[in-house]
């Protein structure tokens, strides 16, 4: 394992639903990211934080709302997702944010939106 | 269009044999070059990280190449495993945090 953990694994949730993806990373790191993976697609990064500060924002909509109480947990607070949502959510961590710092992944979220 | 680009999209071998995969990109100014494992339903995991003054990096039965001036890089597998049946994703970067992803090759490894 990478020592970064993903609950839930697997999500179903209504166009009204709102939930909360959460990322919890065992490695002692200060950076966390949020990433998209759609089917056949390149990963989309969406957030990035360091020293639970957010440092970047791939212009996201609004309907995903990040939150890092702490360097060591993330979360991804989901309202009003449309059906184009449905796919695999990642969450990630490094040391820093050092061009040669590696990020290690977790085993994501499979969303799907109905 | 992706400024990176795989291929091929997919690719089946059999067991014991060698694979090339290909990364062209056009990335620039360029930092670093990564590749990355991704099992079926799993996160990637980094496999070689290579900077420009780098032309090779071996992990194991993975070597991967790296050619700044036609921005061209390939990974190698060397007597494939079943196990080695994965998505390999390159991914280039340029500045802090400007990481630009490839759609990945899908690698079927038959016994």
């Amino acid at each position: 394992e990478t020592g970064v953990t993903q609950t839930p694994r697997h999500l179903v949730m209504g166009m009204t639903n709102k939930k909360s993806l959460k990322c919890e990373q065992h490695l002692g790191h200060n950076a966390m990211y949020w990433y998209k993976q759609s089917a056949k697609k390149p990963l989309e990064l969406m957030f990035v934080y360091s020293l639970e500060e957010r440092v970047e924002n791939n212009s996201v909509p609004s309907r995903f709302s990040p939150e890092c109480p702490n360097s060591s947990h993330l979360f991804l607070h989901l309202h009003t997702l449309q059906p184009e949502d449905s796919a695999l959510y990642l969450c990630a961590s490094s040391q820093g944010q050092g061009i040669t710092d590696t990020q290690y992944f977790g085993p994501g979220t499979r969303l799907t939106v109905l | 269009k992706n400024q990176v680009e795989q291929s091929p999209q997919s690719l089946i071998i059999l067991e014991g044999k060698n694979c090339t995969l290909q990364c062209n990109y056009t990335v620039s100014p360029f930092s670093n070059l990564r590749w990355y494992k991704q099992d079926t339903g799993r996160g990637p995991v980094s496999l070689t990280i290579m900077t420009f003054s780098e032309n090779t990096k071996s992990n194991g039965r993975y070597t991967a190449t790296l050619d700044a001036d036609t921005k061209q890089s390939s990974l190698h597998i060397t007597a494939s495993q079943l196990s080695d049946s994965a998505s390999y994703i390159c991914v280039v970067s340029a500045i802090l945090h400007d990481m630009r992803f490839g759609a990945g090759t899908r690698l079927t490894v038959k016994p």
